[in-house]
Formats: structure tokens, C-alpha cells, sequence
């Protein structure tokens, strides 16, 4: 079975501060994504990456930054975390070829105060 | 812009009952189309892949069918259990995204 992890299920961290959410996927997958959920939004794009040290920008990147210097990790940095950044965080990967099934982890509520 | 639609917003069914979920896209050049199940606070779970080129894919108690010509997905549950209460989303293949609707969310009562 295809295994997506994220580092936290729950963070609470203060306006300014910098935060890691780290996601690590176990099947070799290419295709890595983070994505942010809120009520009444649906599921939106932050950052993609599509191979080690490669990344593309999603829908909403402003406020954020990736890091992928191994396949199987790819990390969200939030450079000075804001109040409006409070959501659920989800990271998922994708099988490549043809078929591309999408594959999530658990999700990191994160918290700003 | 795809634009991908999900109609209702939320249902609420007897437990036993077959109900049907839909899923609606603007533009039918896709790749392939995804559903997914979340339950509260969790991540999604992929429940079923139809490739552009299939009409339907099956899994237990769960059928999805895809019409292209007419940009229409639909998810049958069949049987319906308290257990299947959550949130069910549709997403459909954009190149390398996933363009993904907002869901229905579903409630089966005993």
C-alpha cells in the first residue's frame, strides 16, 4: 500500500514564526503536492514538484516556499507565519504514467495565534 | 478554466438506501477522473480511477461511471451503511493537476 506521512497532525505556532511541515511519501513516487483546505474553499494548489530540486508554483503561493532535495520528501516552509494561514495542510503523491492516481496523507491542522 | 461541480452540497439518506453522487466538469479534454472519500479532520482516500478512455470502474459497493461527450461523473453507492458518512470528492486530471470539486457531503442514518 501506498504510504504518505506528514510530520504533524496538529501545530500551533505564533504570527512570525517560521514553519516546517515536512511530508515523506514511500513509493517512489515522482509527483508531490501540498495543497490547503478550507471550509467553503475546497482544495487548493500551493506548490508542485515534479522531480528532486524541481517545483512549480500551484494556485496560491504566495506565502509559502518548498524544499525537495530527496524524492521521497518534499516540505512546505511557511517563511513568517500569518494568521491567515491557519487551515489544514495536505500532502499527496502521484503515481507518473498514465494512470496518476493521487494519493494523500493525513493532513496537519496548523494554527496561528 | 476547468471548473469541476458537485451537486448536492449535502445529503442525508435512510440506512439501505442506493443513492447516486455527481460530479460535473466544464471541459472534457481530460485525463482521467478521481474520487476520493474524507471523513472529518482526516486526509482523502482514494476510492476509484476512471481513465478517459473507460466508461466505469468498480469497487465493492461503490460503481463510478464517466461520460466525457457530456462532462458528467457519477458515484453509486449501493446499499448505503452508517459507515459510509462522509465527504465525497470528485477530481478530474488537468495535465499535472488535479482539478478537484468541492464535495458532497454525505450522511446515512440508521
Amino acid at each position: 500500500d501506498v504510504k504518505v506521512t506528514q510530520s504533524s497532525r496538529y501545530l500551533v505556532k505564533r504570527t512570525g514564526e517560521k514553519v516546517f511541515l515536512e511530508c515523506v511519501q514511500d513509493m517512489d513516487h515522482e509527483n508531490m503536492f501540498w495543497y490547503r483546505q478550507d471550509p467553503g474553499l475546497g482544495l487548493r494548489l500551493i506548490y508542485f514538484s515534479y522531480d528532486v530540486k524541481m517545483k512549480e508554483k500551484g494556485d496560491i503561493p504566495e506565502g509559502y516556499s518548498v524544499s525537495r532535495e530527496k524524492k521521497e520528501r518534499f516540505s512546505l516552509i511557511l517563511e513568517s507565519a500569518s494568521t491567515n494561514q491557519t487551515s489544514m495542510y495536505l500532502c499527496a503523491s502521484t503515481t507518473s504514467g498514465t494512470r496518476y492516481e493521487q494519493y494523500f496523507g493525513p493532513g496537519t491542522r496548523l494554527t496561528v495565534t | 478554466k476547468q471548473e469541476v461541480t458537485q451537486i448536492p452540497a449535502a445529503l442525508s439518506v435512510p440506512e439501505g438506501e442506493n443513492l447516486v453522487l455527481n460530479c460535473s466538469f466544464t471541459d472534457s479534454a481530460i485525463y482521467n477522473l478521481q474520487w476520493f472519500r474524507q471523513d472529518p479532520g482526516k486526509g482523502l482516500t482514494s476510492l476509484l480511477l476512471i481513465q478517459s478512455s473507460q466508461r466505469e470502474q468498480t469497487s465493492g459497493r461503490l460503481n463510478a461511471s464517466l461520460d466525457k461527450s457530456s462532462g458528467r461523473s457519477t458515484l453509486y453507492i449501493a446499499a448505503s451503511q452508517p459507515g459510509d458518512s462522509a465527504t465525497y470528492l470528485c477530481a478530474v486530471r488537468d495535465t499535472d493537476k488535479l482539478i478537484f470539486g468541492t464535495g458532497t457531503r454525505l450522511q446515512v442514518f440508521p
